[in-house]
């Protein structure tokens, strides 16, 4: 199992700034994982954090707009840049563990963003 | 692109009943698929898991069921509790390649408990 802590739980934004999330796990993990949740919607992905690399980005995300870091295996941080109100969600990091035949992912708590 | 969805948005229970998600699934090649319970203000939280070679899985209170013909998952939960209330998530486990495994979630169910 895994304990995901990210900072901060929630902010209010204004158009133009960036904003940057950060997540810390309590053990060492190979991927990190950053979604993105908007409001009554499900968790959509947008890109995988590995440790010493640089992320992999999903369709319809870039690195411009939500550069990742990833300096060690325990924390990484996304960054919502140059926001506009079309970015307010909430955005979550995650983990996953995978064995013989199965992938267990845990969740940090997200941080709600509001942009006006 | 492949996805999963679900059928109903929204589910109203009353305290001690039954209550059954419903999940849909198009890619036939998916060989996982988890349910996640995500309670107000808090990140997903694994419930129960199925292998594409298991047609039901039962933990505590909840049951899992995968129908491979029509593609068809859902996720029953006995004596519902109003702790159980919560928006209820099916995710696809894809395999990218190699251990890279990535999930892809369904639109999600509210279910609502009314005590």
């Amino acid at each position: 199992s895994a304990v995901i802590s990210q900072k901060p739980s929630r902010d209010i934004c204004q158009r133009g700034t960036s904003l940057t999330i950060q997540c810390q796990v309590d053990s060492q993990v190979t991927m990190m994982f950053w979604y993105r949740q908007q409001p009554g919607q499900s968790l959509t992905l947008i890109a995988t954090a590995n440790q010493g690399s640089e992320a992999t980005y999903e369709s319809g995300f870039v690195i411009d707009k939500f550069p990742i870091s990833r300096p060690n295996l325990t924390f990484s941080t996304l960054t919502v840049s140059n926001m506009s109100p079309e970015d307010s969600s909430i955005y979550l990091c995650s983990v996953e563990f995978w064995a013989a035949w199965n992938t267990e992912a845990f969740f940090g708590q997200g941080t709600r963003l509001t942009v006006v | 692109g492949e996805s999963v969805g679900l059928h109903l948005p929204t589910l109203s229970v009353q305290e001690g009943d039954n209550s059954i998600i419903n999940c849909a699934y198009s890619n036939s090649a998916s060989d996982y698929f988890i349910w996640y319970k995500q309670e107000s203000g808090k990140g997903p939280q694994f419930i129960i898991d199925i292998r594409s070679n298991m047609d039901k899985r039962q933990g505590q209170r909840v049951t899992v069921l995968l129908n491979k013909t029509v593609k068809h998952l859902s996720l029953q939960i006995a004596a519902t509790q109003p702790g159980d209330s919560a928006v209820y998530f099916c995710a696809e486990n894809q395999n990218s390649g190699g251990s890279n495994y990535k999930l892809t979630f369904g639109k999600g169910t509210l279910l609502t408990v009314n005590p």
